[in-house]
Parts: C-alpha cells; structure tokens; sequence
C-alpha cells in the first residue's frame, strides 16, 4: 500500500485569497498522479492525472505541478471562491494498477 | 449521458442479513473498482476489475465479494454484513489503468451509504 499523505488536513480561506496544497508520495514505482475535487453529496470528480517528472496542468483557476523525483504534487487555486469548497484528494498510481488515495485537504472558502 | 450508477443510495440493514450494492457504467469501460470511505481515513479500495471475469482483491477486501459477468456492471457483494461495514461505499470506473496503458481519470457513482445495525 503506497503512503501518500496531504497537507493540510483543512484550511479556511476568504473569497480572493489564492491557497496551495500539497500531496507526498513515495517515488518509487511512480506511474501517475491523479487529483480529484470532492463536493459533500457529491461524487470526486477528476481534475488532473499528471504523469511526466514537472508536469504542469491547468483548469481555470486550478493548477497542479508534479515532481515525481521527490515525490511530491502541489495544488494551486487563485482567487478562491466559495464554490471551490471541497475536499481535494490526490492518488498516485503504481505497478499496482490502482489508486491509493490520501485522506484530502478540506478547503473552505468563505464571502 | 455518460455515468456511473449505484443502487441504493442508502440502505439500513441488519446484521447478517446478505445484501448486493449495484454498479453499472454506460462508458464501455475496462476498468471498475469499488471503495469505501470512514471518517479519517482516505477512500481505501475493496475490489477492482480489469475486465470481464477478471476481480482483484484491494486493500480492505475481507467480507466482500464481487463479480464482473458483463462489462457495464460490477455489483459488490456482502453475505453476512457486520457494523464494521457501515460505510459510504462508492463505485468508479475508467477506460483503461495500469502500466502500459493511459492513466485515465476515474468517473465515480453516486455513492452508497450503507449501516449495518
């Protein structure tokens, strides 16, 4: 089972404030990282799935960057608003063939 | 429109009492795989299929059983449910995984939150 932790386990910021979080993940065996926004009552949805040693990908206001040599992605929104409240989660994926989730970083944003 | 669909979304069920969760995929994916979520913990998988007749134990496969006839479903299984199973249980699914081959994203049901009393 691959160990993949995210940081922070919340955070609460005001409407137009730009946040980053980060996932770690062991390096070795590295296939893909994926990352996924999780609404309450809702499905995670897709985001990013990043493959390449500094990998950046781009939705909007939402970027992620990828070092797969260190094991480590960040997530970047700006100009947060109050419907990019959600938990974000990130899976690596290796020779395993499946996702091992983190427990997420729960962003709040309020007006 | 393309989708993942659980069936139920909520179940209360006593102990014991055998029960199957539905998952079908309208996406002809390969790929579909189940997970439960608990407070604290991250989603942590139950099964996963590669394709038809082809399951995989995941990391938290003890009291569940799957089974992949057709490719658009993937019910998960509970013969004898305990309180320990009471979780939100979600299905995904995916055109391909692995090594070899595109990383593709994950589609998510809806969930299922199920309790066991």
């Amino acid at each position: 089972i691959l160990n993949v932790e995210q940081s922070p386990q919340s955070l609460h910021v005001q409407e137009g404030d730009s946040t980053n979080f980060t996932c770690s993940f062991p390096s070795s065996n590295f296939y893909a990282l994926h990352w996924y926004r999780w609404e309450t009552a809702k499905s995670p949805e897709a985001l990013f799935v990043m493959t390449l040693n500094g990998d950046e990908k781009k939705k909007g206001r939402i970027s992620a960057t990828l070092n797969t040599k260190e094991g480590y992605s960040y997530l970047y929104i700006k100009g947060s608003q109050p419907e990019d409240s959600a938990t974000y989660l990130c899976a690596p994926t290796g020779t395993a063939s499946k996702l091992t989730f983190g427990t997420g970083t729960r962003l709040q944003v309020t007006l | 429109e393309a989708q993942v669909t659980q069936n139920p979304r909520y179940l209360i069920t006593v102990t014991g009492k055998k029960l199957t969760v539905t998952c079908s995929q309208n996406m002809n994916h390969e790929y579909m795989s189940w997970y439960r979520q608990d407070p604290g913990l991250g989603l942590r998988q139950i099964y996963y299929s590669m394709n038809v007749e082809v399951t995989d134990k995941g990391d938290v496969p003890e009291g569940y059983k799957v089974s992949r006839k057709e490719k658009r479903n993937f019910p998960l299984i509970l013969e004898s449910p305990s309180p320990n199973q009471t979780s939100l249980y979600f299905c995904a699914s995916s055109l391909s995984f692995g090594t070899g081959g595109r990383p593709d994203e994950a589609f998510f049901g809806q969930g299922t939150r199920l309790t066991v009393v």
